[in-house]
């Protein structure tokens, strides 16, 4: 079945620790995505990816890294750098980054982050 | 700039009465719009989108969305909610040429019997 995987489900991490959060699709989409959801607050764009080797940064990239080295995989690294970084992450694709706007983005289940 | 608003954080209704999700969108090119879904501690799943093809688009589960461009809105509705409806639901919109999708706050649905 093809489709978007993140893992872990759940991660604790200690202040002042980088965590690594993966993200595998196979559906063969260009294009892939980080969000960050709080509650009340919707969904934030954390980096997005068109191409393999190439990403840019969303709305909230201060204290996140990301690396696109294989279509499929595009990992977020969360940095000690982020003051505030417990919250639920989300890893989206789509078909092209590019286009009239209409691709639609399909969503990973998504990892729970907490820093103890 | 793209935004977008959903008044109510929380809708609660009966098992069998009318679902209303209100989306507001502000764009100044044609949007392109979307609802997501989200059960707990789950992704989002897409419910329905509008592409400009037709301005009453019909999804998944029952639920239908209306495109309304002198109103700039975009509601959810479902005629009888059924218990599994309950979960957290997201109006987003994008346009141009980057699939960059800006969602509202979301809606929590609850059903009760």
């Amino acid at each position: 079945d093809g489709g978007i995987t993140q893992s872990p489900k759940y991660l604790f991490r200690k202040e002042g620790q980088n965590v690594t959060l993966s993200c595998e699709q196979n559906l063969n989409h260009d294009a892939m995505y980080w969000y960050r959801q709080d509650p009340g607050q919707g969904l934030r764009l954390i980096y997005y990816s068109q191409i393999v080797n190439d990403f840019q940064k969303g709305d909230i990239a201060e204290g996140y890294s990301v690396s696109r080295e294989k279509k499929e995989s595009f990992p977020l690294t969360v940095t000690s750098a982020q003051k505030n970084p417990t919250a639920f992450y989300l890893c989206a694709s789509s078909m092209t980054a590019t286009g009239q706007g209409d691709n639609e983005q399909f969503f990973g289940p998504g990892t729970r982050l907490t820093v103890l | 700039a793209q935004s977008v608003t959903q008044l109510g954080s929380h809708v609660s209704v009966s098992e069998g009465a009318l679902v209303l999700l209100r989306c507001n969108y502000s764009s100044s090119v044609p949007p392109y719009l979307f609802w997501y879904v989200q059960y707990p501690n789950q992704g989002l799943q897409l419910l329905l989108k509008y592409t400009s093809a037709a301005t009453l688009v019909k999804g998944i589960n029952g639920f239908e969305a209306e495109f309304k461009k002198s109103e700039t809105s975009f509601h959810l509705t479902k005629p009888s909610a059924h218990m599994s409806d309950a979960a957290e639901y997201f109006c987003a919109v994008t346009s141009g040429g980057y699939n960059k999708l800006i969602f509202g706050a979301g809606t929590r649905l609850a059903v009760h019997p």
